[in-house]
């Protein structure tokens, strides 16, 4: 079977600060991928990044980094210098030998 | 870009109603779509995949009379939620999987989703 665990539900951080989300996956697929989505209040999904199993480079993107680690099984995603327009849901997912599977997103929320 | 429109965008309808949703790709071909349900402050859940052509595969849990789903073309797929009651209120979202190009990397984009409001 194939899991995300967001063990984050809520997030508060001051503009400004910086903001790890985590991400744990479960699969027995050697070949799968790994995404996060980005859903602000409007409802719609940003696709943020897509990375497979078989590419454990650390990614950059402005503000926006993500840190896959197969031997703990994560894809952690880091806001650096957060703002206001950050504050949303954000969903990392997993797709193997199956569709796409959810966690449960975590929320978070910038303060100015 | 790969582009996914959905019609309507909200609606609201009476207990006991039918309602389509549209799912389009717009600027691709997608032999497969799926449909995710999300209630409020929680995840996206799969209700179902279809494929063009053939029967959608729906999700343990979903009843399949009630949300019919149908995948005539390459760029559109519906589902219609049949004798709609309050509980079926939910954010439904629609999903295309763009057919492989060159990279054969997995590419799969989501509409803006549809708002349903039973009455």
């Amino acid at each position: 079977a194939q899991k995300v665990t967001q063990a984050q539900t809520e997030i508060s951080v001051v503009e400004k600060e910086d903001v790890t989300l985590d991400c744990v996956y479960e699969t027995r697929d050697t070949t799968y991928y790994l995404f996060w989505y980005k859903q602000p209040p409007s409802g719609e999904l940003v696709f943020l990044i897509r990375r497979n199993s078989f590419d454990e480079q650390n990614e950059i993107s402005g503000r926006y980094s993500w840190n896959f680690q197969k031997s703990t099984s994560s894809f952690n995603f880091t806001i650096t210098a957060s703002q206001v327009v950050d504050s949303a849901v954000y969903f990392c997912a997993l797709k193997g030998n199956t569709p796409l599977v959810f966690g449960k997103g975590t929320r978070l929320s910038v303060i100015a | 870009g790969a582009v996914v429109s959905q019609h309507p965008s909200r609606v609201i309808c009476k207990s006991g109603t039918s309602v389509k949703i549209e799912c389009r790709s717009l600027d691709f071909q997608a032999t497969t779509m799926f449909w995710y349900r999300q209630f409020p402050k929680q995840s996206l859940m799969l209700m179902a995949t279809s494929n063009e052509g053939s029967k959608a595969t729906y999700e343990q849990g979903v009843e399949k009379d009630k949300f019919l789903i149908n995948h005539a073309s390459l760029t559109l797929s519906t589902l219609t939620v049949t004798s709609a009651h309050p509980e079926d209120s939910s954010f439904y979202i629609c999903s295309a999987r763009r057919i492989p190009g060159k990279s054969s990397s997995y590419e799969q984009y989501f509409g803006p989703g549809t708002r349903l409001t039973v009455t």
